[in-house]
This record gives structure tokens, C-alpha cells and sequence, in this order.
């Protein structure tokens, strides 16, 4: 079946500028997390949702860093401001109980 | 949160079993050992999970000692397509709780 999709795959921004990341999760799944990934460096979690509940924002490094997830399915995180400290990979995990399924990731490049 | 102790790099030869050892000396009753990999330019992929007994599926075993110190990911048959870093990781169940990544392993399998 469909995993987790992510988009875009690729975003370039200038620094300053606002983006929008979106995640899929797999249909059904009640949980929702989002990581951050620099290069060299494993995942660090950003939060994490059950269905539209935010539970756990304890990850997001700045007030610019918001996430939502309206209708308990799609999510969006969204940086504001983006700063170059803010370039990596932004990974999107969606759990039904034990296991995290993860997407592609979104690869951010602020220049 | 329990943290878990990794070698940097291991290497195994194709078609050998790749055993990847992990201490997790300061895991709580109801924590459960997980294991994952990512491999270059993808998100990371769950393998298996413990909780105390021994596990097997398709992809690999785990081995957790009985004072569940510490465990190891056996990869039977390893192949050139399993070169990637292994993360061993601590956690609640994992619709509840995130995943703390370290450094992991990189385990690169040789022809």
C-alpha cells in the first residue's frame, strides 16, 4: 500500500522567506511525528500529534518552527523566518501502534 | 530518556550474518528496544522491536540479554543492499512516544 509521502522533496529558500512542508501519513494512522535531520547527524524529533491533538511540541527549536494537523490526517510544518541554521532534512513519521513508518523526508536548503 | 552506546562503523562480508551490538544499561520495565536503519538519501526504516523475549521476522532477530542491558541485531544473511546505519533506540510503545536517535552504526557490507 501508499506509505508516507512528503512534499515537496526538495525546497530552496532564502533566508528570511516562509515555507510550508507537507506530510501524508499512511490513511488510519492515529499518530503523527515530525523530525528534524541535520547532515552527519541521526533524526532529532520535532513533535508529534494524535489525530489533530498536538501532544508533544517539545522538539521545535524556536517560536518560528509551528506544525498543525487540522483534520487528523494531513500535517504541515511551517518555518517562518528561515534562517541558514534551519537547512536540513524535516522527515514525517506516521505510527498504528509499535512501529514509525517514515517518509522520504523534505530537503531544506536556506541560502 | 534511556540512551543507548553503538560502535561508529562495522563491516561484514556479503552473504555473512552482520551481528550489531547495543547497551542500553539505564532502560526502564516498560521501554522496548527498536531498531532501525536508513539508508543513504532515505528516511529511516523500522526492522524489529523487543520487549524482553527473543524476536524474529522477516528482515532480522534480536537478541535481548535477560537483564535487557543490552541486544543485538543479527542480520542472517547480510547483503551489499543492507549497507546503512543501524539506530538502536529505547522507547515507549511507538504510537505514544518519540524516537530518540544517536549516532548509530554504519554498517558497510562488502562483496
Amino acid at each position: 500500500g501508499a506509505g508516507v509521502s512528503q512534499s515537496p522533496r526538495y525546497k530552496v529558500a532564502k533566508r528570511g522567506q516562509d515555507v510550508a512542508l507537507r506530510c501524508d501519513p499512511i490513511s488510519g494512522h492515529v499518530s503523527l511525528f515530525w523530525y528534524q535531520q541535520a547532515l552527519g547527524q541521526g533524526p532529532e524529533f520535532l513533535t508529534y500529534f494524535q489525530n489533530e491533538a498536538q501532544l508533544d511540541k517539545s522538539g521545535l527549536p524556536s517560536d518560528r518552527f509551528f506544525a498543525e494537523r487540522p483534520e487528523g490526517s494531513v500535517s504541515t510544518l511551517k518555518i517562518q523566518r528561515t534562517q541558514q541554521e534551519d537547512s536540513a532534512v524535516y522527515l514525517c513519521a506516521s505510527s498504528p501502534a509499535y512501529e514509525q513508518y517514515f517518509g522520504p523526508g523534505t530537503r531544506l536548503t536556506v541560502t | 530518556d534511556a540512551k543507548t552506546t553503538q560502535p561508529t562503523s562495522m563491516d561484514c562480508a556479503e552473504g555473512r550474518a552482520a551481528n550489531l551490538p547495543c547497551n542500553h544499561s539505564t532502560i526502564s520495565g516498560n521501554e522496548y528496544v527498536y531498531w532501525y536503519r536508513q539508508i543513504h538519501s532515505q528516511g529511516p526504516q523500522y526492522i524489529i522491536h523487543g520487549l524482553k523475549n527473543n524476536e524474529t521476522n522477516e528482515m532480522a532477530s534480536l537478541i535481548i540479554t535477560e537483564d535487557r542491558k543490552s541486544s543485538t541485531l543479527i542480520l542472517p544473511h547480510a547483503t551489499l543492499r543492507d549497507t546503512a546505519v543501524y539506530y538502536c533506540i529505547v522507547a515507549f510503545s511507538g504510537n505514544t512516544g518519540k524516537l530518540i536517535f544517536g549516532q548509530g552504526t554504519t554498517l558497510q557490507v562488502k562483496p
